[in-house]
C-alpha cells in the first residue's frame, strides 16, 4: 500500500542547533515529494517540492531536502535552527502519474526548540 | 495575492444547527479543497471541486454539504453535526486539478460542536 512514514513524532534541538527531519514513502515508482509546516493554529504552507532533476532541493525559511531513490527517503534539513522554526511538519506525496493526484501526508513531527 | 481566506475562524454550534465555512482565493486557482485536521494529525481530504465542479467526494457524511458557487468561492455547509466533527477545517487551492501537490493553504476554520 501507499505511505508516507515519519519515524519521529515528537523532536527538540536547541536554537542554533542542526535539524534533520526523517521521511520515508513507499511506492513504486518516484512520487512527486513535499514537505509542509504548520505553525500553531494555522493552516499548511509549502516548504519545499522534489519532481526530478536535482536530488538536493532548497526551500523556504533555510530548509533543504535531499530525495534519496535507494532509501526512498525525503529528509528535511537545516544547518541552524531559529525558535520560530517551531511548529508541526508534514513529509507528503503525490502519485506523479495521476491526474487527480492526492496530496497524502505523513503522521507529522512535531519540532520543539529549546533556547 | 497569495492568500486563501477562511471565515470565520471560529465556530461554535449545536449538534441542530446550520452553518457555513467559507473560503475564497483570488489567484486564478481552478481548484479548490477541503480538509479536515484532527489535533495532532494530519489534514484528512474531503472534497476537491475542479471548475468549480466536484470531482472528489472521499466517502464524508451527507452533514457536510459543500459548494461552489464560483471559481474563487468555496463553502462548506455544516447542518446536523456530532461532537465528533469538532476540528479544524482546512482550505486549499491549486492551479489545477492536476495535483502536483502544491496547494495553498488557507488558516482554517476551527470548529466545535457541543
Amino acid at each position: 500500500a501507499q505511505s508516507v512514514t515519519q519515524p519521529d513524532i515528537h523532536i527538540t534541538v536547541s536554537e542554533g542547533a542542526s535539524l534533520e527531519l526523517r521521511c520515508n514513502y513507499s511506492y513504486g515508482a518516484t512520487p512527486y515529494l513535499f514537505w509542509y509546516v504548520q505553525s500553531p493554529g494555522q493552516g499548511l504552507q509549502l516548504l519545499l517540492k522534489y519532481f526530478s532533476g536535482d536530488t538536493l532541493v532548497q526551500g523556504i525559511k533555510g530548509f533543504e531536502a535531499e530525495f534519496k531513490r535507494s532509501q526512498s527517503s525525503f529528509n528535511l534539513r537545516k544547518p541552524s535552527v531559529h525558535w520560530s522554526d517551531a511548529a508541526e511538519y508534514f513529509c507528503a506525496v503525490v502519485l506523479g502519474s495521476s491526474n487527480t493526484g492526492k496530496l497524502i501526508f505523513g503522521q507529522g513531527t512535531t519540532l520543539q526548540v529549546k533556547p | 495575492d497569495t492568500e486563501v481566506t477562511q471565515t470565520p475562524k471560529h465556530l461554535v454550534m449545536g449538534m441542530t444547527n446550520k452553518k457555513s465555512l467559507k473560503c475564497e482565493q483570488h489567484m486564478g486557482h481552478r481548484a479548490m479543497y477541503w480538509y479536515k485536521q484532527k489535533a495532532k494529525k494530519p489534514p484528512e481530504l474531503m472534497f476537491v471541486y475542479s471548475y468549480e465542479k466536484l470531482s472528489i467526494n472521499e466517502s464524508v457524511p451527507s452533514r457536510f454539504s459543500p459548494e461552489c458557487p464560483n471559481s474563487s468561492l468555496l463553502n462548506l455547509h455544516l447542518h446536523a453535526l456530532q461532537p465528533e466533527d469538532s476540528a479544524l477545517y482546512l482550505c486549499a487551492s491549486s492551479k489545477t486539478e492536476r495535483n502536483t501537490g502544491e496547494l495553498f493553504f488557507g488558516e482554517g476554520s476551527r470548529l466545535t460542536v457541543l
